[in-house]
């Protein structure tokens, strides 16, 4: 069965200070994975799809990486609006065309 | 251009009453998906539209839920005799057919079961 883990759960950030968002997953077969950001009370923002090992992408403060295990949400001086929940999901090759998400992490940034 | 559209926002319905919500997919997506976010979990695949068919509706939990898709754009989440458990917010998402396609989702819908 497909599954991905978020950690931490929760994370509180100072203004400026750099972080990073983990995302563990198992599937068989990795078609793509997919960060989106979710803020309060709105559907989630898709942010960037990562289909290989050793890929990464930028935008903005963000950066996304991947490995064959996990991949990482780097975020460099964060601000305030950057506060948000960040979920995780995976699509699986030659399956459903589902996505498996993980239960998020929430990003608290202090001015 | 215009994005994922549901409806209502938000919804409150006393136990065993049916609902109904609705999505509007961004014009031209030809898949559609419904899922479930739950208090404290993770989104929850329910159900996946290509068209008008639903290849994959391996997510609804119970006969209580069904959904359709006319005109290969609208759809309608049907829940049955509601329950409390059924209470969660609910996200439709669109999205072209072919590999590596990005899902777009909506604002969501809220139903409280009282």
């Amino acid at each position: 069965e497909d599954q991905v883990t978020q950690s931490p759960e929760a994370l509180r950030l100072q203004e400026g200070e750099s972080s990073s968002l983990n995302c563990s997953y198992t599937v068989s077969g990795l078609r793509g994975l997919f960060w989106y950001r979710q803020d309060p009370g709105k559907g989630p923002e898709f942010l960037f799809t990562l289909y290989s090992a050793g890929e990464e992408k930028e935008k903005e403060r963000l950066k996304a990486t991947l490995t064959k295990k996990e991949s990482f949400l780097h975020i460099t001086a964060p601000k305030p609006e950057d506060s948000a929940t960040y979920l995780c999901a995976v699509q699986r090759q030659g399956g459903s065309e589902k996505l498996v998400f993980g239960k998020g992490t929430k990003l608290t940034v202090n001015p | 251009g215009a994005g994922v559209s549901q409806s209502p926002s938000n919804k409150v319905t006393e136990k065993g009453k049916d609902v109904e919500l609705r999505c509007d997919p961004i014009s031209g997506h030809t898949a559609l998906y419904w899922y479930r976010q739950s208090l404290g979990q993770g989104l929850e695949f329910l159900i996946y539209f290509q068209g008008n068919s639903a290849p994959d509706k391996s997510g609804l939990p119970s006969d209580r839920f069904s959904a359709e898709r006319t005109g290969g754009s609208v759809s309608t989440l049907t829940i049955q005799r509601t329950q409390q458990e059924d209470s969660a917010v609910y996200l439709c998402a669109s999205s072209f057919v072919g590999q590596q396609e990005t899902q777009y989702f909506g604002p969501g819908t809220r139903l409280l079961v009282l």
